[in-house]
């Protein structure tokens, strides 16, 4: 089946500092990529939603400077949380809808960001 | 947008027990509806879905109904075992856009 690998699955960092993460398609190519962010004991709210070859489109109340999305190619789309604090510390998914599987969708393992 | 809702928040079966769990969505143009399980510290897993066109989809010990009219769905798990132990999440969407989760319910099957 489909695969989104995501990158690194761990990262702390400190108040300050930047931190991409990455989801590549492994096996099909993703138009389309579904940011989302899950708080603790909460579901999972979409952050913002990149096309390949043109800007993300971010949801309400998503900050598009502090949160830059690259989706550059068909197979990886990156999120880089810039000037990351505490109060981003959060666990990051992505998802990608697959044609083959009628628009099924694939989700990265995901990526639990710790700003200390 | 869309809203979905989902019920109970909690719930707590007996190992062999039947488990449900409801949800509502509002936008009568969905036209998919996907259950999740997540486990602790990882991406959601796909366990069922099903498309409009269809009432009832069943999967072993797992199946999903779909009320088009009222706008609900629901998850079913017979014959729980200590492994189903997990969040379950619902969502719904046009496929292909966006998704909407529920809220999630955290279940837990005692042994």
């Amino acid at each position: 089946g489909a695969v989104v690998s995501q990158h690194p699955s761990r990262v702390i960092c400190k108040s300050g500092t930047s931190v991409k993460i990455e989801c590549r398609s492994l096996d099909f190519q993703a138009t389309t990529m579904f940011w989302y962010r899950q708080f603790p004991k909460q579901s999972l709210m979409l952050m913002a939603t990149s096309n390949e070859g043109s800007k993300a489109t971010y949801e309400q109340g998503v900050e598009k400077d502090k949160f830059l999305i690259n989706h550059a190619s068909l197979t990886l789309s990156t999120l880089t949380v810039t000037s990351a604090h505490p109060e981003d510390s959060s666990f990051y998914i992505c998802s990608a809808p697959d044609r083959r599987a009628n628009y099924g969708y694939t989700f990265g393992s995901g990526t639990r960001l710790t700003v200390v | 947008g869309e809203n979905v809702e989902q019920h109970p928040s909690t719930l707590s079966v007996q190992e062999g027990d039947s488990a449900v769990i409801k949800c509502t969505y509002s936008d009568s143009a969905s036209n998919y509806f996907p259950w999740y399980k997540q486990e602790l510290g990882k991406g959601p897993q796909l366990i069922i879905d099903i498309r409009s066109n269809v009432g009832e989809k069943k999967d072993q010990r797992i199946a999903v109904t779909l009320n088009k009219t009222a706008k609900h769905f629901s998850l079913h798990i017979t014959e729980t075992q200590p492994e189903d132990s997990a969040v379950y999440f619902c969502a719904a969407s046009i496929a292909g856009n966006m998704l909407t989760f529920g809220g999630g319910t955290r279940l837990m099957v005692k042994p």
